[in-house]
């Protein structure tokens, strides 16, 4: 089955400045890849998601690559505010009768103001 | 709209006792998911029903049974609860089934004593 490993596990980041965390995934068939947002004791939240036949996409201050041949994508946000903090999780999805999402571990995102 | 909801959001048990998570969705979406949420090891799915009247495993099903009672409602049933069932359990649905859930509940917070 689809692993995915999710680094870092926490990361502070200054405010105004960028975060990037990062996602390796090992089914080569794995072809859709979307990231959440889950703030303390809420409800995860889809924030972005990007699928095989594109290498990145764009919402305002947060971004998404994929880089196939690798089997690694990565989320990038920008200029980042204080309602970033949250705990951040990327997933990896198979085709071909194993459309099943299988999550990374999370990294929790600490704004420092 | 409510959006997903579901039912209780807190709940002790004792080893042994049996219990029904309830979960109503109001978006008219065709599919379900139930996912279990343990630190460390970010959101793992229990079962899943990619349409009405039918429903499948995830990745970690032992101890529980789901019923699609409907095209709005999936539970998910303990039937001899076990400290290793002690988590925080999301509901979650999707528009179509393609794997990924794109509205969570709020989560049922168990803890099995």
């Amino acid at each position: 089955g689809e692993n995915v490993e999710q680094h870092p596990s926490t990361l502070s980041v200054q405010e105004g400045d960028s975060a990037v965390i990062k996602c390796t995934y090992s089914d080569s068939a794995s072809n859709y890849f979307p990231w959440y947002k889950q703030e303390l004791g809420k409800r995860p939240q889809l924030i972005i998601d990007i699928r095989s036949n594109v290498g990145e996409k764009k919402d305002q201050r947060i971004a998404v690559t994929l880089n196939k041949t690798a089997k690694h994508f990565s989320l990038h946000i920008t200029e980042t505010q204080p309602e970033d903090s949250a705990v951040y999780f990327c997933a990896a999805m198979g085709n071909f009768g194993n459309e099943k999402l299988t999550f990374g571990t999370g990294t929790r995102l600490t704004i420092i103001p | 709209n409510a959006g997903v909801t579901q039912t209780p959001k807190f709940q002790v048990l004792k080893t042994g006792q049996s219990m029904t998570l309830q979960c109503a969705q109001d978006m008219n979406h065709n599919s379900m998911y139930w996912y279990r949420q343990d630190p460390g090891m970010g959101l793992r799915l229990i079962y899943y029903s990619a349409s009405e009247g039918t429903t499948d495993k995830g990745e970690v099903p032992n101890g529980y049974n789901v019923s699609r009672l409907n095209k709005r409602e999936f539970s998910l049933r303990l039937e001899s609860a076990a400290p290793s069932q002690t988590s925080v359990y999301f509901c979650a649905s999707s528009e179509t089934f393609q794997g990924q859930p794109q509205h969570f509940g709020d989560g049922t917070r168990l803890s099995i004593l």
